[in-house]
């Protein structure tokens, strides 16, 4: 199985500023790694997928890079509804989560 | 519109089954996997398996292999998982999820609570 992991488990940043979340593979899932975004009491939300490509809707502050075992997201100007908890998941090989990232106010 | 409908919260005590069930609409059914996602209360995201929606053919984690089962009845577009020997660490919050042409998850339903307790 695939271990993901996500660091750090939590960050702290101020509205308006950048805020940069990393994810960690096990082994080389290639670009095969999507990002979700969960808001309390609400179902993930897919955000990014490919690696690097948005989803439909998704703002072009987010972004996301890497390949292999290293991943980031980066959302450029963090916005009062982009405080959530974040996760990644490789689908390389069948499916792994990361831990999450939970984004909160600074 | 993609859209998932997932049945209502479930209460069951210790050693029960239950059977949670995800109702697709907006698209050909048959043409895409569905992944079964479930988040016990405070914690992460936990991939239990996943089912193709044409064939039938499941692959489950193995933390759930022996007590899951998924399928799917193509007549009503829906898929169901079942899980049997419900503990007290299986409350959670079952999600149903759509695959999209690469594999990631693109639609998810909202959920349905499972609480185990006696």
């Amino acid at each position: 199985e695939i271990v993901m992991t996500q660091s750090p488990a939590t960050l702290s940043v101020s509205p308006g500023e950048r805020a940069t979340l990393s994810c960690r593979a096990s082994q080389s899932v290639s670009s095969n790694l999507a990002w979700y975004q969960q808001r309390p009491g609400q179902a993930p939300r897919l955000l990014i997928y490919d690696a690097s490509t948005r989803a439909t809707g998704i703002p072009a502050r987010f972004s996301g890079s890497g390949s292999g075992t290293e991943f980031t997201l980066t959302i450029s100007s963090l916005q009062s509804e982009d405080f959530a908890v974040y996760y990644c998941q490789q689908y390389s090989s069948w499916y792994t989560f990361g831990q999450g990232t939970k984004l909160e106010i600074k | 519109q993609v859209q998932l409908e997932h049945s209502g919260a479930e209460v069951k005590k210790p050693g029960a089954s239950v059977k949670v069930s995800c109702k697709a609409s907006g698209y050909t059914f048959t043409n895409y996997g569905i992944s079964w996602v479930r988040q016990a209360p405070g914690q992460g995201l936990e991939w239990m398996g996943w089912i193709n929606a044409y064939n039938g053919n499941t692959k489950y984690a193995q933390k759930f292999q022996g007590r899951v089962t998924m399928t799917t009845d193509t007549s009503t577009s829906t898929a169901y998982v079942e899980l049997r020997s419900l503990r007290s660490d299986d409350t959670a919050v079952y999600f149903c999820a759509r695959e999209s042409f690469s594999g990631q998850l693109g639609y998810w339903g909202q959920g349905t609570l499972v609480t185990v307790s006696s």
